[in-house]
Formats: C-alpha cells, structure tokens, sequence
C-alpha cells in the first residue's frame, strides 16, 4: 500500500510570509504528528492529531499550528516566517493507538527554507 | 523533557568492522524504538523494544533494551556500505516520541 505523502517537497519563503504543509497518511491510520528537524536540534515534536483532534502538542511558538481533516489528511501551517523555522518538517502516521509500541511510519519530508 | 543522549555523535568505520551505538536517558521509557534516516528521505523504524532487559536481533544488528527501561544500544556485525545513515533512538511519551540526538554513521567500503 501506498505510502505517507508530503507535499511540497521543497519550499521557499522570505520572512514574514506563511506556509502551509500536507501530509497524507497511510490509509487506515487515523494519527498524523508532525516533527521539525534542524541539524543542531534534531527532531522536535510539534503536534499529533487523532481523528481531527489535538492530542499533544510540543514546546513551539502559536505560529506553529495544524489541523486533521475527517479522512485522516493533516495540514501544518506556519505564519510569521522566521529564519529560524528553516528545517526538514516530517510527518508521520500512524494506526493511533496509546500504546508505547506504537510504530510510526514516515514521510519524506518537507524542507522548507526561510530567506 | 525526556532528553535521549545518543553517542557516539558520529561515526565513520570501514566495512567489516563492528560498532555500536548508545542512547542514554535519565527518564523510564515504556519501550523504545530504532530508526534509520538516509538523506532526503524520512526515518525507517528498526525495531521496538518494550520489556527492560530485552534483546532483538535484525540479521547483522542486535539491539538491547537496559534492564531499568532507560537506556538501549545497537550493536552492528560486520558493517556494510549500506548501513551508512543516521540512527536514531526515541522513547514513548503521551502520543509522542522523543527523539535522541541522532548517531551519524559512515561505513567505508
């Protein structure tokens, strides 16, 4: 079966613009989270969403913010771009359940560079 | 924040060699997962562990998982050119994962 997509695969934005970024999961899985990866961070948890709701949500600014729709499909958006929001965004899906053996599965990413 | 120390940071060996990775936290995990990133593309989960003290074994590649659930090692026989990539462990949360810092690896052909 078919993959998690994202799109786009590239992206360039000049400060202060916004952006928004797709993902579309595996079909059956209903949790979509979104992760940023800088080379001096690593991955970062922003958000998970399970059936349309938020489930957690990571240490970033309100700039940061998503939204799942009813056929599991998540959207990120990011306003006010900073510089600093340059990295590889990834999501990934998952079945959703709360069990610590959850397996994610991940999506090539989004790099998004802010000039 | 669980933070999830991995080292070494980075890695370059020649092929044939034997290495192994460590991640290391102060926090309990209910298990842990194994991840593979090559470039421009997302990470492959590995393996999960989920009982303290657990060994798993994925052909060339033995992870272990510490008795008191906080730490984990990835130990790789016989290094082969395409296990070049960045390793990464990461801990179970409350619907999330947190990532370790990430193991960049090299394996010289």
């Amino acid at each position: 079966k078919a993959g998690v997509t994202q799109t786009p695969r590239y992206l360039i934005k000049t400060r202060g613009q916004q952006v928004t970024l797709s993902c579309s999961p595996i079909s059956g899985h209903r949790s979509v989270s979104w992760y940023q990866q800088t080379p001096g961070q690593g991955l970062q948890f922003l958000f998970e969403y399970f059936s349309e709701t938020q489930r957690n949500k990571g240490n970033f600014p309100g700039r940061f913010s998503g939204r799942q729709f009813s056929n599991s499909r998540s959207e990120m958006n990011v306003s006010t771009l900073e510089l600093g929001d340059s990295a590889l965004y990834l999501c990934a899906s998952s079945l959703g359940g709360t069990h610590g053996a959850e397996k994610l599965f991940f999506g090539s990413g989004t790099q998004l560079s802010v000039l | 924040t669980q933070l999830l120390e991995q080292s070494p940071q980075f890695l370059s060996i020649q092929e044939g060699e034997n290495l192994t990775v460590y991640c290391n936290s102060s926090s309990v995990f209910s298990s842990l997962q194994w991840y593979r990133q090559e470039p421009g593309e997302g990470p492959v989960l590995l393996v999960t562990v989920v009982t303290g003290g657990e060994v798993k074994k994925l052909k060339r590649l033995t992870f272990q998982f510490g008795d008191a659930r906080k730490d984990s090692s990835l130990h790789i026989t016989a290094a082969q050119p395409g296990d070049t990539g960045l390793y990464l462990c990461a801990g179970a949360g409350a619907y999330q994962f947190y990532f370790g810092t990430g193991t960049s690896l090299t394996v010289i052909p």
